[in-house]
């Protein structure tokens, strides 16, 4: 199995500019989640999708970022404009349902972003 | 507010010397506690997840355990391959599927 894919795995972009991150979940899974992990705050989840459909935001910072999942193999993470406080590293994982079990949750290699 | 604290933050540790990792934590109602390991430029990795006091879970050097309040990832005779930053997380007894981490602790163990 490829495993949770993401890209790109890196970017340097100017603040203001508009970032798009990339998730391919593992084939079958059907939770997705996008996680932003920094030094001060550690792996913070941003939120997460069942089936395609937003479970729970509440981690999403602000109205500048934006998450979709169009289909089942496939979900965006979009930040516009972006911010310098903005640079982390973006992971994306997936998980399959099964007792809500954490042992279930693959994460993707990250996306390193960094707003300059 | 649940909450996650992992010490110490950094541990230098010689190839055979043991030592243990801390993850204390205040949640409302414990589903499951999860342990995982983050190698640099990697996303993290699934060790172990404990489910209630009393439980215990061995891979290799690894042994896990867990209390009401705390848990402990114990490394006997660690080699320099287990360097690594090892991430605790809770999630709570709501419906919801959020994992909370702590910050970790970056373990470098020195031939």
């Amino acid at each position: 199995d490829a495993g949770v894919i993401q890209s790109p795995r890196h970017e340097v972009t100017e603040m203001g500019q508009e970032v798009t991150l990339r998730c391919k979940p593992i084939s079958g899974h059907d939770y997705l989640f996008w996680y932003r992990q920094t030094m001060m705050r550690g792996l913070e989840l941003l939120i997460y999708f069942n089936n395609n459909v937003p479970i729970d935001d509440s981690g999403m910072p602000e109205d500048r970022f934006s998450a979709k999942m169009p289909n089942a193999s496939f979900s965006t993470l979009k930040i516009q404009p972006s911010e310098p406080r903005d640079s982390a590293v973006y992971f994306c994982a997936s998980s399959f349902y099964r007792d809500f079990s954490g042992n279930t949750i693959y994460f993707g290699e990250g996306s390193w972003l960094t707003v300059v | 507010e649940d909450q996650v604290t992992q010490s110490p933050e950094a541990l230098r540790l010689q190839e055979g010397e043991s030592s243990s990792l801390n993850c204390s934590y205040t949640v409302s109602g414990l589903r499951g506690l999860f342990w995982y390991r983050q190698d640099p430029g990697k996303g993290p990795e699934f060790l172990f997840t404990l489910y209630s006091a009393g439980e215990e879970k061995e891979k290799e050097r690894l042994k896990a355990t867990l209390t009401k309040k705390e848990s402990f990832l114990h490394i006997t005779a660690p080699k320099p391959e287990d360097s690594a930053t090892y991430l605790c997380a809770v999630q709570a007894g709501d419906s919801s599927y959020k994992l909370i981490f702590g910050s970790g602790t970056r373990l470098l163990v020195r031939p």
